[in-house]
């Protein structure tokens, strides 16, 4: 079965810095996707990656996904609290039908102090 | 912006009992999917659902769960008699209404409680 570690499991960063957060597959991904979790609420859909070596930016959150679609990458430019929470990253796998699941890693929890 | 909503979102009954969980997803979406997170663990898939009909099934799906589109909009998980174990946060999800990968879009998930 396919494994995802994510790799800080923590992170304590000071308003305005920048940072990294990694995901990485036992086997090549077929899609990548990176969610955001506050604690104990939904996961908020921030980016989807499918080919190797793309990027993806919105607001001030980067994600790229490695050549050999084995690892992918979260960076956060000039942090801000409201960037705080649990980072989660998703590996797709085809269920047939058009459909597939999910399978995510522990997630990357992100503080930021003011 | 369309949602995906839940409802209840906390749920608390005594083992054994039965609980339905509700979703309404977004609109023009086909593809449904439950996933549950136990506290502090990983957000682990439970079912998929298309076409009226379950597409794929984890582990844990057994048979003391089942899934139902009753009425076009609705998507249910029916937990027919629940254990300690099944204490949770519940996330319902849909997505587009093409097949293959798209944006997959989650509830605000509904946290049962098991005594």
């Amino acid at each position: 079965s396919q494994e995802l570690e994510q790799s800080p499991q923590s992170l304590i960063v000071q308003e305005g810095k920048n940072l990294t957060i990694n995901c990485t597959s036992s086997k090549t991904l077929y899609g990548l996707y990176w969610y955001k979790q506050k604690y104990g609420e939904g996961l908020i859909f921030l980016m989807m990656l499918q080919k190797g070596g793309e990027e993806k930016s919105h607001e001030k959150i980067t994600a790229k996904l490695d050549e050999k679609k084995q690892q992918s990458s979260l960076h956060i430019t000039a942090s801000q609290p409201s960037h705080a929470g649990i980072y989660l990253c998703g590996a797709v796998k085809p269920s047939g039908a058009g459909s597939y699941q999910l399978t995510f890693g522990k997630g990357t929890k992100l503080s930021v102090i003011p | 912006e369309p949602e995906v909503t839940q409802t209840p979102s906390h749920q608390v009954t005594q083992m054994g009992q039965e609980v339905i969980l509700r979703c309404v997803p977004i609109s023009n979406h086909l593809y449904f999917y439950w996933y549950r997170q136990i506290l502090g663990q990983k957000v682990e898939f439970l079912v998929s659902f298309y076409n009226n009909e379950i597409s794929e099934k984890s582990e844990i799906f057994d048979d003391q769960f089942s899934v139902e589109r009753p009425d076009g909009s609705n998507f249910t998980l029916k937990i027919r008699s629940t254990k300690l174990e099944d204490s949770a946060m519940y996330f319902c999800a849909s997505k587009g209404t093409s097949g293959g990968v798209g944006e997959q879009y989650f509830g605000p998930g509904t946290r049962l409680t098991v005594t």
